[in-house]
């Protein structure tokens, strides 16, 4: 399964927009890039997922490079409630519902 | 619908003792994954059921087992615990090819 890279910690002023990047250039064809979020060890959050478009809901947006192998989340306006870790996940071909956590990214949303 | 529930919260055990963790999924959710959560090793995967079947497994020693019952849910069971055991258990169901829901999680002190 493909690995991502993430900075460990980002700042975001409460009420702007935050983006957050993935690394994941190990990527393959069929795998789709997930986000989830975990505030403060409670269980993780399911955000957003795609696999080649950009997506919308709302909570977020995701855009994904033309190739592929990064990707940006994007709270559009951040809240202090947004304080969390994201975690990127490139979801297994085979192994769907394996998945991959690593480090992720802290974001601090401050007033 | 209901979310995925876990139980119990908050356990503490002796080393050298076993434990068993309960996990309600979404209902018509058929796979239910277990993992383990620790702050030097961050997220794990440990296995995951499906329809009853371990379907993918994790790196973790024999200790760890699990099971699906025939309405779904699952328990999973540490034998013989040790200290490095201390963790957050969380389970996640989803239905087929979607995205994963986490539980609370059960918060296992080993001591």
């Amino acid at each position: 399964d493909a690995k991502t890279t993430q900075p460990p910690s980002m700042d975001c002023a409460e009420g702007r927009a935050a983006n957050l990047p993935c690394n994941h250039s190990t990527i393959s064809g069929n795998e789709y890039v997930y986000w989830y979020r975990q505030i403060h060890s409670q269980g993780p959050q399911y955000i957003i997922h795609g696999l080649k478009n950009n997506e919308t809901n709302e909570m977020a947006s995701l855009i994904i490079t033309e190739d592929r192998k990064s990707s940006t989340l994007i709270l559009p306006h951040a809240t202090l409630r947004d304080t969390a870790v994201y975690y990127c996940i490139v979801r297994g071909l085979y192994n769907f519902n394996k998945f991959y956590f690593g480090s992720g990214t802290k974001l601090n949303v401050k007033p | 619908k209901a979310g995925v529930t876990q139980t119990p919260r908050y356990l503490i055990k002796t080393r050298g003792q076993q434990v068993t963790l309960s996990c309600s999924p979404i209902s018509g959710h058929r796979s239910v994954s277990w993992y383990q959560q620790t702050p030097g090793q961050g997220l794990q995967f440990l296995f995951e059921y499906f329809s009853e079947t371990q379907r993918n497994k994790g790196n973790f020693p024999g200790r760890f087992s699990g099971r699906q019952f025939s309405n779904s849910r699952s328990e999973m069971n540490v034998s013989t615990l040790e200290l490095g055991d201390s963790a957050l258990y969380l389970c996640a169901s989803s239905s087929l090819g979607y995205e994963q829901y986490f539980g609370p999680g059960t918060r296992l002190t080993v001591t």
